[in-house]
């Protein structure tokens, strides 16, 4: 069974720009969510999707964004990127209500 | 609001010490905690549910409503337990709150 999976593992951009990440989540589950991980904050929240519609959202501002697809698959997008926003960005995904996550391992972003 | 609190960073432990890392949470409703663990260079992977009252790999947690504590117990380390633990409420469906982590290390 393959588990969750995050393109592009890796991303530069400059300020200004904007950025999608995606996530394809394990077959059969129908909630994806994400997470800002940084060396400062921790694991934060960002926002969680079901069956196509959010559900939950994190206290992250407007420019972070996210959309999920009839085949469950995510994207997120940032846009306006500030240099507060590098981090790993955590995709996982979960079978059923508080079940628990299965995380992907996560894009890399530096914005320079 | 919801807060979970692991209060130390780092706890270092010999091989075959027992191994206690802590965790208290703050939460009105039913909670739903987890262990989550890290170790070098892999992804975030579920180690343990409260709900399921499981032992993974040796460890166990219980629930302490009383003290609000979920704290995580092996009773003899291993070299391969070194991994940074984390700590987690679920709140509102699928949303985690996480703590800010501990690092185990054991020591040979």
């Amino acid at each position: 069974k393959a588990g969750v999976t995050q393109t592009p593992r890796y991303l530069i951009k400059t300020r200004g720009q904007q950025v999608t990440l995606s996530c394809s989540p394990i077959s059969g589950h129908r909630s994806v969510s994400w997470y800002q991980q940084t060396p400062g904050q921790g694991l934060q929240f960002l926002f969680e999707y079901f069956s196509e519609t959010q559900r939950n959202k994190g206290n992250f501002p407007g420019r972070f964004s996210g959309r999920q697809f009839s085949n469950s698959r995510s994207e997120m997008n940032v846009s306006t990127l500030e240099l507060g926003d590098s981090a790993l960005y955590l995709c996982a995904s979960s079978q059923a209500d508080r079940a628990g996550y299965t995380f992907g391992s996560g894009t890399r972003l530096t914005v320079v | 609001a919801q807060r979970v609190t692991q209060p130390e960073k780092l706890l270092s432990v010999f091989k075959g010490a027992p191994v206690e890392l802590k965790c208290n949470y703050s939460y009105s409703g039913s909670p739903e905690l987890f262990w989550y663990v890290q170790y070098s260079r892999q992804r975030l992977q579920l180690l343990l549910r409260h709900i399921s009252r499981e032992s993974i790999k040796g460890f166990t947690a219980d629930l302490n409503k009383g003290e609000t504590s979920f704290h995580l117990k092996k009773p003899f380390a291993q070299e391969e337990d070194s991994a940074m633990y984390y700590c987690a409420l679920s709140a509102n469906g699928n949303k985690l709150v996480f703590g800010a982590g501990t690092i185990l290390r054991v020591k040979s």
